[in-house]
Parts: C-alpha cells; sequence; structure tokens
C-alpha cells in the first residue's frame, strides 16, 4: 500500500528566508512523486515530479526536491520565500508500475504562511 | 492551449438532490480522473475514466458515479446528495510523462 505524510501542516516563515516543507512516503513499488500547490479558491498546480531519474529535482518558481530512499522523504525546499508562496502544498505519490496508473495519493497538506 | 476546464464553478443543491458535474480535457487526451477536496478530510481519488471505460474507482459509495464521452469529455454525478458531499471536486487529465496529472480549477459543490 501506498501513502504519504506531511510532517508540519501548518508552516510560517518571513519572506526572503528558506521554505522547507517535509514529506515522507510509503510504497512497496517504485515511487513517482509530485509536490502540488494550490492557491485560494483555485485548481492544483504541478511544482515538480520525480520519477526515478535524478534524485534531486528541480521545479517551478525556484522550488526544488531531493528523493531520499534511505530515509523515505521527499522535502520540498526553496531557498528564499516570496509573498506569492503562500499557499497549500501537497506531497503526492503514485505507484510506477502496470495497471496502476489511475491514483495519485495525497498527504493532508501544509499551508505555508510568508511574513513579509 | 487551455488546460483542463471544468463546469460549473460553483453548484448549490439540496439533500436528496442530485448533481451533475462536467469536465473537458485537452483535444485529444484519453484519460479523465475525479477527486474530491472535503474539508477536513483532504483530496481523495474518486473515478478514472480512459478511453470511455471506467478503469478504477476510488473508495465513495455507488451513488457516484460517472462517464466519459467520445470526445473524452466526462461527467460525474452525484445521486441523494448528503450534507457531506460539500466539496470541491477536481477534474484531472494525465501528463505527457504518463504519471502526472494536471487539474482543472473544480467545482464547488454546495449542499444545503
Amino acid at each position: 500500500a501506498q501513502s504519504v505524510t506531511q510532517l508540519d501542516s501548518h508552516v510560517s516563515v518571513s519572506e526572503g528566508t528558506p521554505v522547507l516543507l517535509r514529506c515522507n512516503y510509503s510504497s512497496s513499488y517504485s515511487p513517482s512523486l509530485f509536490w502540488y500547490v494550490q492557491h485560494p479558491n483555485k485548481g492544483l498546480q504541478l511544482l515538480l515530479k520525480y520519477t526515478s531519474a535524478a534524485t534531486l529535482v528541480k521545479g517551478i518558481n525556484g522550488f526544488e526536491a531531493e528523493f531520499k530512499k534511505s530515509e523515505t522523504s521527499f522535502h520540498l525546499t526553496k531557498p528564499s520565500a516570496h509573498m506569492s508562496d503562500a499557499a497549500e502544498y501537497f506531497c503526492v505519490v503514485t505507484q510506477v508500475a502496470s495497471g496502476n496508473t489511475g491514483k495519485l495519493i495525497f498527504g493532508q497538506g501544509t499551508t505555508l504562511q510568508v511574513k513579509p | 492551449e487551455a488546460g483542463v476546464t471544468q463546469s460549473p464553478t460553483h453548484l448549490i443543491k439540496t439533500r436528496g438532490q442530485q448533481a451533475t458535474l462536467r469536465c473537458s480535457p485537452i483535444s485529444g487526451h484519453t484519460s479523465v480522473y475525479w477527486y474530491q477536496q472535503a474539508l477536513g478530510l483532504g483530496l481523495q481519488f474518486l473515478l478514472w475514466y480512459d478511453e470511455g471505460e471506467e478503469r478504477n474507482r476510488g473508495n465513495f459509495p455507488p451513488r457516484f458515479s460517472g462517464r466519459q464521452f467520445p470526445n473524452y469529455s466526462s461527467e460525474l454525478n452525484v445521486n441523494a446528495l448528503e450534507l457531506e458531499d460539500s466539496a470541491l471536486y477536481l477534474c484531472a487529465e494525465r501528463g505527457p510523462g504518463y504519471n502526472e496529472q494536471f487539474f482543472g480549477p473544480g467545482t464547488r459543490l454546495t449542499v444545503l
């Protein structure tokens, strides 16, 4: 079975300081991992994805994430927060296996607050 | 090129009624996924359609159903609405990388 745990429900940072949103996953098979962002009253936007290529993945808007198999983690980072980064962030897993390409498993989400 | 579109944006129904939500993927994209985002319950997988067939279903009662049309657009129907069906319903299509999905803006369903 697959699951995702986002370790913080709420993270608050000051503008210009680093962002760290933590995610641990569980998967019986080789996972594909994603981070999505949801701004208020909007749909989900794909930030970045890991699909067994490079373990350090770069995404949009300066975000990146590192896949660490030994720690079963996929933490999202950004060197310098911007006010526009304030949103809900979801860590997502799906398994790379034939016949199982339909379902994304979402973490509970982390609300990122950016203070001026 | 426009992304996934959903209609209506908002839908208000009363308990016991039926709701119909619509989704259109980018032209030619055959897979459509439905998710429910309810307050306190997070994002949960509902249904997956591909090539007109239901391929996978989440842990939802049978009153949640849908279909996919020949042009690959999709409908989600919720019968006998209950208060707890109030949620944001998101539709997604499969991206070119095979596993990622791209989401529409959602339909906010409110059941009174």
